[in-house]
Parts: structure tokens; sequence; C-alpha cells
């Protein structure tokens, strides 16, 4: 049973480009939620998605949005990247109504914004 | 704004030990507590969770223990093995909201 899959695992941009970031939800999970994970520090929400909507969000810029599939699968874009916005950005996945219950994370993808 | 916080960044402990790990919060209106651990290039995975209706939780080597009058909880871990090496992230979050806040995580150790 494959768990969260998100791509890609490293990715190295210029300061002021864009960025998609994409995750797909463990099987059977409806939910997907989006954290950044700076060095040194904990992971920090960013929003959540369920039936193709943002359900929550956390304390980011407009810069940040995403986007959730039909298959439940998920996109995280950034749009004019600074070089604060280095980070692991992580995926998790969960069954609806459950919010952060039963979270599945990904390994994230390693954002370098140069 | 920290609402969870781990003042320890990194702990050792010899191998049969005990790890305690700790953590504070500032935020009255959390409710559910969660513990995470983490390996290099992995994500973090679920370890064991506390409700503040309750004061303590077990799950075989792991305890969390709530201190809600002081906002703190903590997490034992006994006896400690070479496999829990990892960071340790404690989270917390309200009922019916959606996100998790999360500490700075402690790496812990595990010597032979």
């Amino acid at each position: 049973d494959a768990g969260v899959t998100q791509s890609p695992t490293h990715l190295i941009k210029t300061r002021g480009q864009q960025v998609t970031l994409r995750c797909s939800p463990k099987s059977g999970h409806d939910t997907v939620s989006w954290y950044q994970q700076a060095l040194g520090q904990g992971p920090q929400f960013i929003f959540q998605y369920y039936e193709e909507e943002e359900r929550q969000r956390g304390n980011f810029p407009d810069r940040f949005s995403g986007h959730q599939f039909p298959n439940y699968s998920s996109e995280l874009n950034v749009n004019a990247l600074w070089l604060g916005d280095s980070a692991l950005y992580l995926c998790a996945s969960s069954l609806s109504g459950g919010g952060y219950y039963g979270y599945t994370f990904g390994s994230g993808t390693r954002l370098t914004v140069v | 704004d920290q609402q969870v916080k781990q003042n320890s960044p990194s702990l050792s402990v010899q191998e049969g030990r005990i790890s305690i790990l700790n953590c504070d919060y500032t935020n009255s209106m959390f409710d559910y507590f969660l513990w995470y651990k983490k390996y290099p290039a992995e994500g973090p995975t679920f370890l064991i969770s506390i409700s503040s209706i309750k004061d303590k939780n077990e799950d075989g080597r792991f305890t969390v223990f709530l201190n809600k009058s002081a906002k703190h909880l903590s997490l034992h871990i006994m006896p400690s093995q070479p496999g829990d090496s990892a960071v340790y992230f404690c989270a917390a979050s309200v009922t019916n909201d959606y996100k998790l806040s999360f500490g700075a995580g402690t790496t812990v150790t595990v010597r032979a």
C-alpha cells in the first residue's frame, strides 16, 4: 500500500521564479495538508484541501496557493520566490472529517532558492 | 508566534536508560497533543497522542504526560533503544481545527 508520494524530492530555483510541488495521498485518503519546515524549525501549516477546496489556511501570504484534483492529489504553488522560501515542504494526507487525525506524511520536497 | 516550544534541541542517552523529552505550549485552547518521530529523509510518523481530558497515556515503551496547569507535556521512552535515535516533534491542536502546531524538535541520540 503506497504511502504519500511527493515530487520532486529536491528542487533549486532562482529568486522571483515560480514553483509547483506535487503530492499524491495515501490510498483511501481524501484530505491533503501542506506544511513548510524551515531549517531548525518545526513544520508550519500552510493550508489544507478537502473536496477540492481550501478548507483552512495558515499564516502564509497569497504567493502560496494550492489545488486539489478529483483524484485527491494536490499541488502547492509558490510565486515570486524569496530566499526565505527555502525549506522542506511536507505533504500530509488523512481521511475526511479527521483533519490532522491519522496524518500520513510524505518524505517532503527540499526547495532551495538561490 | 511559537505556541509550542521544545527548548532542548538535542538529547543524548545511553541505551537502556530513559529518555525524557519536554514540550511547553502557550495556547490554553489546545486540547489535543501528539508526538511525531522523524528519521532523516523521511516524513514524520505518528508516535503517541493525548487528549486534554487525560494526564497520561502509554503505548509500549512510550508514555506521554500532560500537565495542563503548567501547559507542559513530556514524552518518556523507556528503555531507550538505538532505533529511537531520531528527531522528535511535539504538536498540538484545538478541537475542530484542522491544523497542527509543531515545536522545533528535539534530536535524540541513543548511545550503545
